[in-house]
């Protein structure tokens, strides 16, 4: 079992729309989440962070945790071209000093 | 002044050279990582250093060297590299896991390196 997993997809969404990023790790004693946007070429870029249960936002962001299912997701609302990216969800590890990175989610917004 | 910054952006060296990465945070971080970032795959985590201790170390082959004099400075030493481990390599500080709740990491622009 992958220590982080997302669907590589792409996912393709409407401009507008609103965009759902999934991920769910493995190690149950993790405490910090993070999601990344990557844009070709470039190094990833911190979009949200989250280390309780339940949902954070900022701006048209929203990071939702639930560690009973070690699941986190990331919504996107009034999708835009420019959020076309690669979406890396990463993980804090309960041991060792170590973030652990999905493969990522391939987001394509549609005009 | 950005936050991270990795040099050289760009570099193409051949089999039997021995080049170095270099890495500098501005962040008043304590946590320093090296991770690779190959074509078509996830961030592969290579080394961590926290408080200037090497913590980590993901099995990479003893041709890949790292290095972190102080809290601010990481390098990454290559030598006698094959043409796979052409990748990007990225860089990137935090403060130290378990230090506090607030681990962001932050990355560098990273180092696009072919090997010939």
């Amino acid at each position: 079992q992958k220590e982080v997993e997302q669907n590589s997809g792409p996912l393709s969404v409407p401009e507008g729309a609103i965009a759902s990023l999934n991920c769910t790790y493995s190690d149950r004693g993790s405490q910090s989440f993070f999601w990344y946007r990557q844009y070709s070429g470039k190094s990833p870029e911190l979009i949200m962070s989250i280390y309780s249960n339940g949902d954070k936002e900022d701006g048209r962001f929203t990071a939702q945790l639930n560690k009973a299912s070690q699941y986190v997701s990331l919504l996107i609302r009034d999708s835009q071209p420019s959020d076309s990216a690669t979406y890396l969800c990463a993980v804090a590890g309960s041991s060792a000093s170590k973030i652990i990175f999905g493969s990522g989610t391939r987001l394509s917004i549609r005009p | 002044e950005t936050g991270v910054t990795q040099t050289p952006r760009h570099l193409v060296m051949g089999m039997t050279n021995k080049k170095s990465l270099k890495c500098e945070q501005h962040l008043g971080h304590n946590a320093m990582y090296w991770y690779k970032q190959s074509a078509k795959k996830p961030l592969e985590l290579m080394f961590v250093y926290s408080l200037e201790e090497r913590v980590e170390n993901n099995s990479v082959p003893s041709r890949f060297s790292p290095e972190c004099p102080n809290s601010s400075h990481l390098f990454l030493h290559l030598h006698t590299l094959q043409p796979e481990d052409s990748a990007l390599y990225l860089c990137a500080s935090s403060q130290a896991l378990g230090s506090t709740t607030r681990t962001e990491a932050f990355f560098g622009q990273g180092t696009r390196l072919t090997v010939v």
